[in-house]
């Protein structure tokens, strides 16, 4: 059974302190890694797709990487405006429409 | 703002009521998807509609029952809901997969907080 794992489940940095968050996910046949951020109340905002291992992706203060078991999500220098929590999903299969989510990290971010 | 549309953005309904949520899409995505959110859970997948035809249902009860009248809109009809199906509805649309090929991400509406009294 395809299974997605996040870790931490809630992480506080001070503004600049940079760190990661770990998606870990066993799935048979990966087609997509997907990163979202989602706000209270909002629907997640896509950031990023990898599709295959040692792929990377970067944004503003964001780069997302791709294992073959992992990806994880760099955040450089946050600010306060970066507090959410952050989703990752993956669609496996033959020909899949079923985005499998992870339970997400929440981050805060203090001044 | 997104580019994927959810009215209304909040409803309460009683268990006796029938009540409709509505998405709409205008980036030509084939997909179009239901999904809910309990607090400080992911999301979980209700029902995806591929090409205007319902394509999955996870094991979803009757009383949720999904239309998609056109490619550009998705409805959710709600009758006789518990208490226990409050939560944050999310609608989404991706393009359609064809087989072998990437897949495209979803895109997410903001959702309709649903409060059943």
């Amino acid at each position: 059974e395809d299974q997605v794992t996040q870790s931490p489940e809630a992480l506080r940095l001070q503004e600049g302190e940079s760190s990661s968050l770990n998606c870990s996910y066993t799935v048979s046949g990966l087609r997509g890694l997907f990163w979202y951020r989602q706000d209270p109340g909002k629907g997640p905002e896509f950031l990023f797709t990898l599709y295959s291992a040692g792929e990377e992706k970067e944004k503003e203060r964001l780069k997302a990487t791709l294992t073959k078991k992992e990806s994880f999500l760099h955040i450089t220098a946050p600010k306060p405006e970066d507090s959410a929590t952050y989703l990752c999903a993956v669609q496996a299969g033959n020909y899949g429409q079923n985005f499998v989510f992870g339970p997400g990290t929440r981050l805060s971010v203090l001044p | 703002d997104t580019e994927v549309t959810q009215t209304p953005k909040h409803l309460v309904m009683g268990m006796t009521n029938k009540k409709s949520l509505k998405c709409e899409q205008h980036m030509g995505h084939r997909a179009m998807y239901w999904y809910k959110q309990k607090a400080k859970k992911p999301p979980e997948l209700m029902f995806v509609y591929s090409y205007e035809k319902l394509s999955i249902n996870e094991s979803v009860p009757s009383r949720f029952s999904p239309e998609c009248p056109n490619s550009s809109l998705l409805n959710l009809h709600l009758h006789a809901l518990q208490p226990e199906d409050s939560a944050l509805y999310l609608c989404a649309s991706s393009q359609e997969a064809r087989q072998g090929s990437r897949n495209s991400p979803l895109h997410f509406g903001n959702g309709t907080r649903l409060t059943v009294t």
